[in-house]
């Protein structure tokens, strides 16, 4: 099975800092990787999809990149609304696997 | 406006049985792949199953494979997830999604959750 890491566990950061999150797959799961963010008491909310894809309606300052086993999800200019937990979810179709990594928070400094 | 609204959640004891319904509004069910995730108290996501828009391709998580069935009524809008032989691990919120599917302008291939209910919570416990 393919594993996921993030790093960091969780950050914190200032309104206005940029902050980068990392994904790492065991394996080559080529640019199948999505991002989501989940605040609490919410359902998660999908950011990013095939790693560098931005979803309909999710803020500019938000990107994602990277291939094969090293991704990340960046934040330009955080804002008091992105303070939250994130996701990477790795997609794979044979066989069907649709792993989420163990999140990242990010929290107020 | 797109809308997932998940129910039969509860308290159940281990080795028991549930079943979770999905109502979806706003959306032609049938043209998409249907999810369920589930997350236990404190902890991260997992992915639980999926069917495809017909109902003709299931897949599960190890962790719930021969216990869980996942299905679909498509006249209905209806998603449902049948939970047996449960345990205390099985305990969380449990998520309905919909997943959309494609070929992004680059041409790879995507599927992803993009629209999810509000979830339902299942406990499992003597």
């Amino acid at each position: 099975d393919i594993q996921l890491t993030q790093s960091p566990s969780s950050l914190s950061a200032s309104v206005g800092d940029r902050v980068t999150i990392t994904c790492r797959a065991s394996l080559n799961i080529r640019s199948y990787l999505n991002w989501y963010q989940q605040k609490p008491g919410e359902a998660p909310r999908l950011l990013v999809y095939a790693a560098s894809n931005l979803e309909s309606g999710v803020p500019s300052r938000f990107s994602g990149s990277g291939s094969g086993t090293d991704f990340s999800l960046a934040i330009s200019s955080l804002q008091p609304e992105d303070f939250a937990t994130y996701f990477c979810q790795h997609i794979y179709t044979s066989p069907a696997s649709f792993t989420f990594g163990p999140g990242t928070k990010v929290e107020i400094k | 406006e797109v809308q997932l609204v998940e129910s039969g959640g509860g308290l159940v004891q281990p080795g028991g049985s549930l079943r979770l319904s999905c109502a979806a509004s706003g959306l032609t069910f049938s043209n998409y792949w249907m999810t369920w995730v589930r997350q236990a108290p404190g902890k991260g996501l997992e992915w639980v199953a999926n069917i495809k828009e017909d109902g003709s391709d299931k897949y599960y998580a190890n962790s719930v494979k021969g216990r869980f069935t996942i299905s679909r009524d498509n006249a209905k809008k209806s998603l449902f997830l049948h939970m047996n032989s449960l345990r205390a691990e099985d305990t969380g919120v449990y998520y309905c999604a919909r997943a959309k599917s494609g070929y992004s302008n680059s041409n790879v291939y995507y599927y992803a959750m993009d629209v999810w209910g509000l979830g339902t919570t299942v406990t499992v416990s003597s």
